[in-house]
């Protein structure tokens, strides 16, 4: 069965600090690993996305990675703000089936 | 911009009522989703359209029906509502590169 694992579940940091957010993953076949973004009330909204052969993409102070052979990807926040608080949410899509898969998320607080 | 419009934001129902949740979408995208969001079980997969009139059941169908009669709405539907059913409930359409774009939410409350 197809599952996504996030860590940490939950995350407190003071603004400016920078941080990591973990997400492991057993899909197969793999097609894209997507980051998305959920303010609080909100649909989420994608921030970032992965293919096989790509291990870095950046998206203003969002930097996403990929392992593909570990099967690990992480979401780097630098220079975190108020407005980074959220909730972050890893998508696996399979080839093989219309139906991606869903982490758990993290929840981020940002303190002043 | 991708548009995703779901009805209602805020819904409170009575247990027993048939409840009707709308969503559309306007880039004549093929597949729909109707997912809901429960603190620390994320979003859960109710069912899922690839095309007009055809849908899939997803996760956690059990409770819940869909109608799809028109590319652009899907909606779902809850026969007779439960206080079990008190949730936050996603929808989403998916484009051809295959980012998602949600609808704002609609938080649904049975008493």
């Amino acid at each position: 069965k197809n599952q996504v694992e996030q860590s940490p579940q939950s995350l407190i940091i003071l603004e400016g600090k920078n941080c990591t957010l973990q997400c492991n993953y057993t899909v197969s076949p793999f097609s894209n690993l997507r980051w998305y973004k959920q303010d609080t009330g909100r649909g989420p909204v994608s921030l970032t996305i992965m293919t096989f052969s790509e291990n870095t993409k950046s998206n203003g102070r969002y930097t996403a990675t990929l392992d593909a052979d570990t099967k690990q990807s992480s979401l780097h926040i630098t220079a975190s703000q108020l407005s980074d608080s959220a909730s972050y949410i890893c998508v696996v899509a399979s080839g093989g089936s219309y139906i991606p898969t869903f982490g758990r998320g993290t929840s981020l607080i940002v303190h002043p | 911009d991708v548009k995703v419009t779901q009805s209602s934001r805020y819904l409170v129902k009575r247990t027993g009522e048939k409840v009707f949740l709308e969503c559309v979408q306007d880039m004549d995208h093929e597949n729909m989703f109707w997912y809901r969001q429960d603190p620390g079980l994320g979003l859960r997969l109710i069912y899922f359209s690839y095309d007009v009139k055809m849908k899939e059941k997803g996760d956690i169908p059990e409770g819940y029906s869909v109608s799809r009669e028109k590319k652009e709405r899907f909606s779902l539907i809850l026969e007779s509502a439960s206080t079990n059913q008190t949730s936050m409930y996603l929808c989403a359409s998916r484009g051809g590169g295959g980012e998602l774009f949600f609808g704002e939410g609609s938080r649904l409350t049975v008493l």
